[in-house]
């Protein structure tokens, strides 16, 4: 079966630098959430979409916006970044109120130096 | 604001043992709770958990859930070295305007030797 589609898989950029990470959810799934995952913490929440709409909001910085597309694939779009931006960042994607689990992609390691 | 707490944070065992690891949680709005199994790559889904009392299996690992004092166990049985891993439980509540957020404890890891 198809799963969550991150790309890249990994990156590599400089301070100050921008970066864009995509997300291609489950086929006919409708909601995407972004999740950051700092060395050794917990996954935290950045943000979800449904229906192309922003639907909450977590611990996103201002720095960092999102969107989601027509075809229902997220991009999680990272300026000016920081030292501290370096984590894993999943995607999951999910039914909408459906009953369905988030299922979460493989993940983007981003390293900042 | 919701809340997981996760018991032990660190657990080594050795192969053949049987381990029961803990989650309890606050949260508003609860829809499920679910566990998954991390290890060095994306968290991979274990368990999705509703109803209080209905154990679920899946091979040597099962979980149950009580709404009631509000935690899960999650328990591994025979376990072998492949079993080592860092064991996630997340909590899906109804945040407000629509969403369901997930809130994630520290997770347990647990390191089978042989």
């Amino acid at each position: 079966a198809a799963g969550v589609i991150q790309s890249p898989r990994h990156l590599i950029k400089e301070k100050r630098e921008t970066a864009t990470l995509k997300c291609y959810p489950i086929p006919r799934h409708d909601t995407v959430y972004w999740y950051q995952q700092g060395p050794g913490q917990d996954p935290q929440f950045l943000i979800s979409f449904y229906e192309k709409m922003q639907s909450d909001k977590g611990s996103i910085p201002d720095r960092f916006s999102a969107q989601q597309f027509s075809d229902y694939h997220s991009e999680l779009n990272m300026s000016s970044l920081e030292l501290g931006d370096s984590a894993l960042y999943f995607c999951a994607s999910s039914l909408w109120g459906g009953g369905d689990t988030q299922y979460f992609g493989p993940g983007t390691r981003l390293t900042v130096l | 604001e919701d809340k997981v707490v996760q018991s032990p944070l660190s657990l080594v065992v050795h192969e053949g043992d049987t381990v029961t690891l803990n989650c309890s949680y606050e949260v508003t709005n609860f829809r499920s709770l679910l566990w998954y199994k991390q290890e060095k790559k994306a968290p991979t889904f274990l368990f999705m958990l509703t109803s209080s009392g209905i154990e679920k299996k899946s091979g040597r690992l099962s979980s149950i859930l009580d709404k009631k004092e509000l935690f899960s166990i999650l328990n591994i049985t025979a376990t072998q070295t492949g079993d080592s891993a860092v064991y996630l439980c997340a909590v899906e509540g109804y945040s407000g305007a629509g969403s369901y957020q997930l809130t994630f404890g520290k997770g347990t890891k647990l390191s089978v030797i042989p």
